[in-house]
């Protein structure tokens, strides 16, 4: 079962606006994983957030978490057309070993 | 290091005809997942191994499907017979620890005819 779920499902933005994604679970959790695929690819790790951590940066992403409200963002600063691809939250709880992914959230970066 | 390599990328088969899915994870790593991936159903987790022991294949969707890790280096995921609904893009994963981060490969582009 499937204890991510991104939200919006879509987005489109326009290059070098940013882009806000959004992830709530049900159950609490070790860490949270925000994963990048572009079409056709891999997925590729972006960040991990530990439970007890609020935020992290890598680079121009910023992810947020808030254990009170089981939820986490993404934050794309200065959107690249390269940024165009699904990005998949997944979750793992503190007596489990397994990634639960969302659905996603597909993201389009209009040049 | 390569990532976790995956072979093949591309696979066109007949129902009823057997599939082999090949995976290299990260050197060093000692656990192995399989996904796969479909718009129906999203990702879904068949099996994990950890030391090369399968520790969880609830996800394996039924008795066609099996898969074995016989060296730190190398797993097989077979189905047997395929069917046309086995269709999706297979991939396999690797981490350090089983909670932390999951290297994926390109994955395998199955179709089921």
């Amino acid at each position: 079962s499937q204890q991510g779920e991104e939200d919006p499902q879509a987005l489109s933005i326009q290059e070098g606006e940013n882009a806000t994604m959004n992830c709530s679970y049900k159950t609490s959790i070790n860490n949270l994983q925000w994963y990048r695929q572009n079409s056709g690819r891999g997925l590729v790790h972006l960040i991990l957030i530990r439970s007890n951590e609020r935020e992290k940066h890598s680079g121009r992403l910023r992810v947020t978490l808030d254990t009170s409200k089981k939820s986490s963002s993404l934050l794309i600063t200065a959107s690249r057309a390269a940024d165009t691809a699904s990005y998949f939250c997944a979750t793992v709880t503190s007596n489990d070993y397994k990634l639960s992914f969302g659905a996603g959230t597909t993201v389009t970066v209009r040049a | 290091d390569a990532g976790v390599i995956q072979s093949p990328r591309h696979e066109v088969t007949e129902m009823g005809q057997e599939v082999t899915l090949r995976c290299k994870p990260i050197s060093g790593h000692n656990s192995l997942f399989w996904y796969r991936q479909t718009m129906m159903r999203g990702l879904e987790l068949l099996i994990y191994f950890n030391n090369n022991v399968p520790i969880d294949d609830s996800g394996m969707p039924e008795d066609r499907f099996s898969a074995k890790m016989p060296n730190a280096s190398f797993s097989t995921l077979k189905i047997q017979p395929s069917e046309p609904r086995d269709s999706a893009v297979y991939f396999c994963a690797s981490s350090l620890k089983p909670q932390e981060t999951q290297y994926f490969g390109p994955g395998t582009r199955l179709l089921v005819l």
